[in-house]
């Protein structure tokens, strides 16, 4: 168990609706970092935020966006949703400390099938 | 943009052989790692490489990375099958970017 919390854990939903994905860093990391992983993709990382503010943005679509709470807690919101977007997205976390490494901590993500 | 690409991408190898993972990355970077994805589940962290030159080692797998030729190896020694899984290097900072796996299967 890495200690990242993702809900839920499979979603199955329609194309043009709007989900939520939510993820719980492990207890004192500052920095989330979503990513999307599919057949044809890959994993691509979609964003990252450290400590309630936006560190890092991959390859993220508009229809796409994420925030991390005061309590660090983190969600994705994926709206106007395409049967391209259907793939497990996953939530990392790590806390960078100056001159050590910065694994990331991956959750168990969440599948996302769009129909 | 940072690119990452591993060979080969898709690995069978018979137990008790030897086998290396190549990781070649586009731009300059003092930091990268190797994670492990089995089917259907998350990724673990393997090692994490900070300088030229450092190497790492777990068990039958051994990480190298040289920063100039912006290449690091993953290599297996003697292949059991607890060994079959997806291998994954990153590379970067803030946006860590990673290459496409290396599907190893071995097989008895």
């Amino acid at each position: 168990d890495s200690g990242v919390t993702q809900t839920p854990k499979h979603l199955i939903t329609a194309t043009g609706q709007r989900v939520t994905l939510r993820c719980s860093p492990r207890s004192g990391d500052l920095s989330v970092y979503w990513y999307q992983q599919s057949l044809d993709q890959g994993l691509q990382f979609l964003i990252q935020y450290y400590n309630g503010e936006e560190r890092a943005k991959g390859n993220i679509l508009e229809r796409f966006s994420a925030q991390q709470f005061p309590d660090l807690h983190s969600e994705l919101n994926l709206s106007s949703l395409e049967l391209g977007d259907s793939a497990l997205y996953f939530c990392a976390s790590s806390h960078p400390i100056q001159g050590q490494d910065e694994k990331l901590f991956f959750g168990s993500g969440t599948q996302l099938s769009v129909l | 943009e940072l690119k990452v690409e591993q060979n080969p991408l898709f690995l069978s190898m018979q137990e008790g052989k030897n086998y290396t993972i190549y990781c070649n990355y586009s731009t300059t970077s003092d930091r990268l790692y190797w994670y492990r994805q089995d089917p259907g589940k998350s990724l673990e962290s393997l090692f994490v490489l900070l300088s030229n030159g450092a190497v790492k080692q777990e068990g039958r797998l051994m990480a190298s990375l040289d920063t100039k030729a912006r290449l690091s190896t993953l290599h297996i020694t003697a292949a059991v099958h607890d060994l079959s899984a997806t291998y994954f290097c990153a590379v970067g900072d803030n946006d860590m970017r990673f290459g496409a796996g290396t599907r190893l299967t071995v097989k008895p």
